[in-house]
């Protein structure tokens, strides 16, 4: 069947340090992968949008990898900040379709 | 800077009762979507809408929901004798390319509490 994983489990950090969170896919050959930031009983914002022909993708304190062999997306923040406390979600495209899915998210939590 | 709007942001209704949930598009956008979002839960897919009818639907879209552009700026989505487990955030989206290049644009959507 298909899946998007994502951690289910909060990531907490330090201010300053990098937060990494994870997004594995399975039964999905998605032409693109994308991030949003969803914060609590809000709409989901987009952040970055990378290519299954783009490794790595940048935006300011923001990277996004995209490994289309392991199934996987990595999505970075550095020098984190507080104001970084949000949940992150992936999504993707299933196939040929007019739908984007989206993964569980994990939360974020930056501690000052 | 353009923006997807949606009324209510929150309804409560007794089970059984119509729902109607609008959302105003940003303006040049031609694709339109609902998802919605159980406390605690996935962003779920409902529908996409593109030309004047339903591109694709979830197989939770069914005969209780409809959607309708009635006019050249909203969108609505319309739940029909509403039941418990409706109860969920619902959002509506905007794309101006659709799935193929671009991101969507989320509005920050209604809340529905059904009783």
């Amino acid at each position: 069947s298909q899946k998007i994983e994502q951690n289910s489990e909060a990531l907490n950090i330090q201010e300053g340090k990098t937060a990494t969170l994870t997004c594995n896919y399975t039964n999905y050959s998605p032409a693109y992968l994308q991030w949003y930031r969803q914060d609590p009983g809000r709409g989901p914002v987009f952040l970055l949008l990378i290519r299954e022909n783009e490794k790595e993708k940048r935006k300011e304190r923001l990277k996004v990898t995209f490994d289309t062999t392991l199934k996987q997306s990595l999505f970075h923040i550095t020098a984190s900040q507080p104001a970084d406390s949000a949940t992150y979600l992936c999504a993707l495209r299933g196939g040929a379709t007019n739908k984007l899915i989206f993964g569980t998210g994990t939360l974020l939590a930056v501690q000052p | 800077e353009p923006e997807v709007t949606q009324t209510p942001s929150h309804q409560v209704t007794q089970m059984g009762q119509e729902v109607i949930l609008r959302c105003v598009p940003i303006s040049n956008h031609l694709y339109f979507y609902w998802y919605r979002q159980i406390l605690g839960q996935k962003v779920e897919f409902l529908v996409s809408f593109y030309n004047n009818e339903i591109s694709e639907k979830s197989e939770i879209f069914d005969d209780q929901f409809s959607v309708e552009r009635p006019d050249g700026s909203n969108f609505t989505l319309k739940i029909r004798s509403t039941k418990l487990e409706d109860s969920a955030m619902y959002f509506c989206a905007s794309s101006e390319r659709g799935l193929n290049t671009g991101e969507l644009f989320f509005g920050e959507g209604s809340r529905l509490t059904v009783l």
